[in-house]
């Protein structure tokens, strides 16, 4: 399956707890979105890397939030100190270069995030 | 997204066409797209417009563009029971920082 992998698909955790998750882009994408989804809503963006360097971030994006994309491949997203507001889906998408047409974004399946 | 808005239902009988609407407030946006999601999954991209174009069509789907109204919809002809599932329109603004601004999905139902 070449397309965007995310790991885990579902993650439980109690409030004040770290988790940590995983996300593989398509191999020749050098563009990674993270985005939030809660229920019944669309995607919210929260940051993106083009390769290695993360380029922006939401305001979403608490301090408790951290991204990281070290060698340009997978990515990780951090949430320290969860929270019950956290509960949502967390997608990843990846693209090649500018986003259009050409190169839309391609998402993962996301990992569902429950806090209690 | 507060930008972006659609109509959260839409339920039409198998062999129907039906439409899906999206209107945007970005007159800048240069791509429009839909992605589907069906439950527990992420987000597939059926289709997409260039803001140049009013009219696009791909197999069984249609895209529809009006700049002035700044009014997207998708029309999905011989709807199935395999289209149920959340629609989003989504934009992508001119200038903006690499990311899309998405609506709150559609929810459509196919009736047998």
């Amino acid at each position: 399956d070449t397309g965007v992998s995310q790991d885990p698909r579902h993650k439980i955790t109690k409030r004040g707890q770290n988790v940590t998750f995983r996300c593989d882009p398509i191999s020749e994408h050098n563009r990674l979105y993270w985005y939030r989804q809660t229920l019944g809503q669309g995607p919210e963006f929260l940051t993106y890397f083009q390769n290695e360097a993360q380029l922006e971030k939401s305001r979403l994006l608490s301090d408790r939030f951290s991204a990281e994309r070290p060698k340009g491949s997978f990515s990780t997203l951090e949430i320290q100190r969860t929270e019950q507001g956290d509960s949502a889906m967390y997608l990843c998408a990846s693209s090649l270069g500018t986003v259009g047409g050409d190169s839309p974004l391609h998402f993962g399946n996301g990992t569902r995030l429950t806090v209690t | 997204g507060e930008d972006v808005e659609q109509s959260l239902f839409l339920s039409v009988r198998e062999g129907d066409s039906s439409v899906i609407n999206c209107t945007y407030t970005d007159s800048s946006s240069t791509y429009l797209y839909w992605y589907k999601q069906e439950p527990g999954a992420g987000l597939q991209l059926l289709t997409y417009i260039f803001s140049n174009m009013d009219m696009k069509q791909d197999q069984r789907l249609t895209v529809l563009l009006n700049k002035k109204d700044k009014h997207l919809s998708l029309r999905i002809a011989d709807t199935q029971t395999g289209d149920s599932a959340i629609y989003f329109c989504a934009e992508y603004p001119r200038g903006s920082a690499r990311q899309l601004t998405f609506g709150s999905g559609t929810q459509l139902t196919v009736l047998p």
